[in-house]
């Protein structure tokens, strides 16, 4: 079984702040972990994906993301935020290419400050 | 390289009509799988196909039903039509040997009245 927690249904932060969307995972086995962006009335964008290679993965539009095994955890960080930004992001669990598809988190609604 | 497109992109029906929403997979892309969202949440699993037979499915009734072509494009067909489908559904497409992540459409927005 698998699960995903993501912390903070709501995150608002100054344009050019940093930004930190929280993540925490369950899985009983070794889990492939992504983050998808959504912008309004748009599909799901991949932002970057961790398959057990670098804890430390690097993703588009300047995200990146840390696995940390021990706190089960996947958070996404931005250096610098900007109005682009704005969307709903979502922390998601696979059991690496297998039958039981993608497990979602609730979301979190981003919201970028002028 | 052409993305994953969905048809058609709204759709209403009436409480107790069948509905078929469309799916072209990316190119070379030979697993595809379906996601209900409902407003205000994350997408669910529905199920997932994968060189045409069904190898995974989330926790919707058997009148949710799929089918993937040799072209590997899907369908979903839901039978009945309930208030509680309305929902964005949601394709995606991957190549499973790779593990490389999933590309989603756009999806289909569907709204039973």
């Amino acid at each position: 079984a698998q699960s995903v927690t993501q912390l903070d249904s709501h995150v608002s932060v100054s344009e050019g702040t940093p930004v930190l969307l929280r993540c925490n995972y369950s899985s009983s086995y070794s889990p492939s972990l992504f983050w998808y962006v959504q912008h309004p009335n748009k599909g799901l964008q991949l932002l970057l994906k961790y398959t057990s290679a670098a804890t430390l993965v690097k993703g588009i539009n300047g995200f990146e993301a840390e696995f940390k095994k021990s706190e089960t955890s996947f958070h996404l960080t931005k250096p610098s935020a900007h109005m682009s930004d704005a969307a709903e992001y979502f922390c998601v669990v696979s059991r690496g290419g297998g039958a039981d598809g993608l497990t979602f988190g609730k979301g979190t609604h981003l919201i970028i400050q002028p | 390289e052409t993305g994953v497109t969905q048809s058609p992109t709204h759709l209403i029906k009436t409480r107790g009509q069948q509905v078929t929403l469309r799916c072209s997979s990316q190119s070379g892309h030979n697993t595809v799988s379906w996601y209900q969202q409902a407003l205000g949440q994350g997408p669910q699993f529905i199920f997932q196909y994968y060189r045409e037979e069904e190898n995974g499915r989330g926790n919707f009734p058997p009148r949710f039903s799929g089918l993937q072509f040799p072209n590997y494009s899907s369908e979903l067909n839901v039978n009945a039509l309930e208030l509680d489908d309305s929902a964005l559904y949601l394709c995606a497409s991957s190549w499973v040997e790779s593990n490389y992540g999933y590309t989603f459409g756009s999806g289909t927005r569907l709204t039973v009245v």
